[in-house]
């Protein structure tokens, strides 16, 4: 596509359920990034992949967090058990490569999730 | 680690006044500058980035940032403020060298509001 996709782009969940955040990168792009934003914390990055691989996945904040990536394309964030503090704007990137910092990093405009 | 500094969380300025939102980094080597524009509602949009060459870098929408290694600055500035100006900018880094995947470390973020 011509931008980066996110779905849903809202989500009301109650407290302990999974959900599931999915992006579409920009097609051809290698890099894909997830970053959280939330009032108390900023953008926070999550979890970079090349690829299907994640060679950097540092910034998950527990292991009710997990991320895939499949085809070179499609990524879904998985949020297990969620809390209350989950809830923030789940926002995906893409880049046609990661270790160049001269490759624009194009943003989705996120998936808002709200855990009641 | 890498840190960005935004000074002042709001900036007001009058339609036609100069803009100016400041950002200072740390870091012993000058890493790579970005400036980000969200506007409600919506994702990330790359406004103007900072990677070697010259030091005054041009961007989108009339703005337009210096980079000073003598003050660790990277400014961005636009001489005459439009309503459609009012968003919140993000300014942001990634380490030069190393391995850093193109991760970018986010300030705060300045919300930019224009009056009449």
């Amino acid at each position: 596509g011509a931008g980066v996709s996110q779905s849903p782009s809202n989500k009301v969940t109650e407290k302990g359920k999974d959900v599931e955040l999915r992006c579409d990168p920009i097609s051809g792009h290698t890099a894909l990034y997830w970053y959280r934003q939330s009032l108390g914390q900023g953008l926070e990055f999550l979890i970079y992949f090349q690829g299907n691989s994640a060679p950097d996945k540092s910034g998950l904040p527990s292991d009710r967090f997990s991320a895939e990536r499949t085809g070179g394309s499609v990524s879904t964030l998985t949020i297990q058990r969620t809390q209350q503090e989950d809830s923030a704007v789940y926002l995906c990137a893409s880049a046609r490569q990661g270790e160049s910092p001269g490759n624009t990093i194009y943003f989705g405009e996120g998936s808002w999730l709200t855990v009641v | 680690a890498q840190s960005v500094t935004q000074l002042g969380s709001h900036v007001s300025v009058s339609e036609g006044a100069l803009v100016l939102l400041r950002c200072n980094y740390s870091s012993s080597v000058p890493p790579y500058l970005f400036w980000y524009v969200q506007y409600p509602n919506q994702g990330l949009q790359l406004l103007l980035k900072y990677t070697t060459g010259a030091t005054l870098v041009k961007g989108i929408n009339g703005f337009e940032a210096e980079f000073k290694k003598s003050e660790t600055s990277f400014h961005l500035t636009k001489p005459s403020a439009h309503m459609s100006d009012a968003a919140e900018y993000f300014c942001a880094v990634i380490p030069a060298g190393g391995t850093s995947y193109g991760k970018l470390t986010f300030g705060q973020g300045t919300i930019l509001t224009v009056h009449p």
